[in-house]
């Protein structure tokens, strides 16, 4: 199956630092990627879906400036989370889409802040 | 709207037990379905796919859903757990092109 890498697994950091979280697909290229938060014995929940090229796409009530998404290309998008705060304490995980529209995961990245 | 239900937050089995996992969808046109497994501190792993094939399909790990459109629902089912089988299982649907939908994740515990 398709692979899909995440960096950080786990980052630390102060409260009102940003973090960028790094997602990539190794060996295919996707158009579309798509960043979800997962909060303690709860399902996904879907923050955004990132077009290369163009601008994300957010659901409601997530705060685009606040979870700022780049799919500058074909096998990278990234997630920075300015300004974070303990509330932004969380496990992200992205995905990409396959030319099959399969989505194929991330391992996640474990965020706390302090 | 389009939805998924997993019936049952968490599932408790024997080892060497059938296990069967629930999920039932909505959707007005015909649905594409996924089961996925995530492990502790993971991402999701998929498990299998219907995408309007056969209607019995098989997964990794010796996982199988079935597909029935009179009842909506897509169940996982595997003949005998193992316990290497705990884990969390998300069913999910996906239509137009892009958009997924998932339930809201079926816990399994294997008890030795």
């Amino acid at each position: 199956g398709a692979v899909v890498s995440q960096h950080p697994s786990r980052v630390i950091c102060k409260s009102g630092t940003s973090v960028k979280i790094e997602c990539r697909s190794l060996d295919f290229q996707a158009t579309t990627m798509f960043w979800y938060r997962q909060f303690p014995k709860q399902s996904l929940m879907l923050m955004a879906t990132s077009n290369e090229g163009s601008k994300a796409t957010y659901e409601q009530g997530v705060e685009k400036d606040k979870f700022l998404i780049n799919h500058a290309s074909l096998t990278l998008s990234t997630l920075t989370v300015a300004s974070a705060h303990p509330e932004d304490s969380s496990f992200y995980i992205c995905s990409a889409l396959t030319d099959e529209y399969e989505q194929y995961f991330g391992p996640g990245t474990r965020l706390t802040v302090t | 709207a389009q939805s998924v239900t997993q019936l049952g937050s968490h599932v408790s089995v024997s080892e060497g037990a059938l296990v069967l996992l629930r999920c039932n969808y909505s959707s007005s046109v015909p649905p594409y379905l996924f089961w996925y497994v995530q492990y502790p501190n993971q991402g999701l792993q998929l498990l299998l796919k219907y995408t309007s094939a056969a209607t019995l399909v098989k997964g990794i790990n010796g996982f199988e859903a079935e597909f029935k459109k009179s009842e909506t629902s897509f169940h996982l089912t595997k003949p005998s757990a193992h316990m290497s089988d705990a884990a969390e299982y998300f069913c999910a649907v996906r239509y137009n092109f892009n958009k997924f939908y998932f339930g809201s994740g079926t816990k399994l515990n294997v008890k030795p």
